[in-house]
């Protein structure tokens, strides 16, 4: 089966921008989805497809992908921000299962 | 708005049967394109894919676990369930259903529970 592989942290200043990445052989066939996940709460869609926000999240977060690599980009990155950061995709295995990387904690210095 | 509770005890015995029961509002579950799922997280730790039911009753597990679960729908009440067997200390965890939806744009999820912390101890 597939695994996505994250940083297991990663530390921006404020303002400045930051990019999360998920490398996976199922990434060559499927778009990664993004989720936050702050502390005592459940994770929240960020980023899905080639590019897409659900609606409410900042402009400031956005997706991109290159072979078995996918990446979340946030541009100036706020004190809110901070958080852990999952992405996940469909195993390319043909089995139907679902995988999810293991996180990565965002720190906004 | 779609929204999704979980509901069951919040303490089993070990050895015993986890359930859980996902109450969806908002959206119905027999509608083609979602996939129901059932993701905990340890404390402390990442999210792990426990399994999902389609619509159409069609069900997929991690190969992990896939020995002691079992997931349900029950339409008539806009629900899907989880069932755990023979838990231990290690499925002490925050248990989320979660709804995945697939479009052009792929898989994702787009609708949590807010998660319920099941603790396994006697």
């Amino acid at each position: 089966s597939s695994e996505l592989t994250q940083d297991p942290a990663v530390s921006v200043a404020l303002g400045q921008t930051v990019r999360i990445t998920c490398q996976g052989d199922s990434l060559r066939s499927y778009y990664a989805s993004w989720y936050q996940q702050k502390p005592g709460q459940a994770p929240v869609l960020v980023i899905y497809g080639k590019n897409n926000r659900p609606s409410g999240i900042p402009d400031r977060f956005s997706g991109s992908s290159s072979g078995n690599t996918a990446s979340l980009t946030i541009t100036g990155a706020q004190a809110e921000d901070e958080a852990d950061y999952y992405c996940n995709s469909r195993d390319s295995s043909g089995n139907h299962h679902v995988v999810f990387g293991g996180g990565t904690k965002l720190t906004v210095l | 708005q779609v929204q999704l509770q979980e509901s069951g005890p919040g303490l089993v015995k070990p050895s015993q049967t986890l359930s859980l029961t996902c109450t969806v509002s908002g959206g119905s579950i027999s509608s083609g394109g979602y996939y129901w799922s059932w993701i905990r997280q340890h404390p402390g730790k990442g999210l792990e894919w426990i399994g999902y039911i389609y619509y159409s009753g069609s069900t997929y597990y991690n190969p992990s676990l896939k020995s002691r679960v079992t997931i349900s729908v029950d339409t008539s009440k806009n629900q899907f369930s989880l069932k755990l067997s023979s838990v231990t200390a290690a499925d002490t965890a925050v248990y989320y259903c979660a709804r995945e939806y697939y479009d052009s744009s792929g898989y994702y999820f787009d609708y949590w529970g807010q998660g319920t912390l099941v603790t396994v101890s006697s």
